[in-house]
């Protein structure tokens, strides 16, 4: 199976600040990376697919980088709405497997 | 667009079978070339997927549950199931339906169900 590690586990930021999460697969899997944002209580949401795509109605202060092993997911300028868990997820190879998450908070 | 929503027992005892269901609307799930997913979340942990049906009706399992698992399609009733064998304590979750539709990657998702196992 191909392990997705997602950092950090959790991070508090203020309203405005710019936010990254990084997630390293354990091996080679091109751009086969999506990026979802799961809120209390909700589904997950795909925000991010073939690791820099925005979906369609997705907010532009969001955005995605990365190939390979290294990607990135970055929120511009956070605001009180994006207070969720994100996970990214792999396509690369079956079975389909996901990080950890990370949560996100308003400091 | 093809909403979804999940249906079934929201207890099962330990060593039977959870049986769940999918609907799935404003679509029909034999049509197009994508995927119908099962992913569940234990309280407090991340998403595991746990397999898929294509709309042709082939499947793909994950390794660590492919033994007790079986998904398939209806295509009379426009929905698939989920059916997992044995369970026990730890296969307590959230479970939900999702589409792997246009981009590889679960477009729509159903809002889950809350499966506790327990006697």
């Amino acid at each position: 199976d191909i392990q997705m590690t997602q950092s950090p586990a959790s991070l508090s930021a203020s309203v405005g600040d710019r936010v990254t999460i990084t997630c390293q697969a354990s091996q080679d899997i091109s751009n086969d990376l999506n990026w979802y944002q799961q809120r209390p209580g909700k589904a997950p949401r795909l925000l991010i697919y073939d690791a820099t795509n925005l979906e369609t109605g997705v907010p532009s202060r969001f955005s995605g980088g990365g190939s390979g092993t290294d990607f990135s997911f970055t929120i511009s300028s956070l605001q009180p709405e994006d207070i969720a868990t994100y996970y990214c997820q792999q396509f690369g190879d079956l079975p389909l497997t996901f990080g950890g998450g990370t949560k996100v908070e308003i400091k | 667009q093809a909403p979804l929503q999940e249906s079934g027992p929201g207890l099962v005892k330990p060593s039977e079978t959870l049986s769940l269901t999918c609907a799935v609307s404003g679509g029909s799930v034999s049509s197009g070339f994508y995927y119908w997913s099962w992913i569940r979340q234990s309280a407090g942990k991340g998403l595991e997927w746990i397999g898929r049906v294509s709309t042709s009706g082939s499947t793909n399992y994950s390794p660590s549950l492919k033994s007790r698992v079986t998904i398939s399609l209806d295509t009379s009733k426009n929905e698939f199931s989920l059916k997992l064998r044995s369970v026990t304590a730890a296969d307590t979750a959230m479970y939900f339906c999702a589409l792997e539709g246009r981009h590889d990657a679960f477009d729509f998702w159903g809002q889950g169900i809350m499966v506790t196992v327990s006697s």
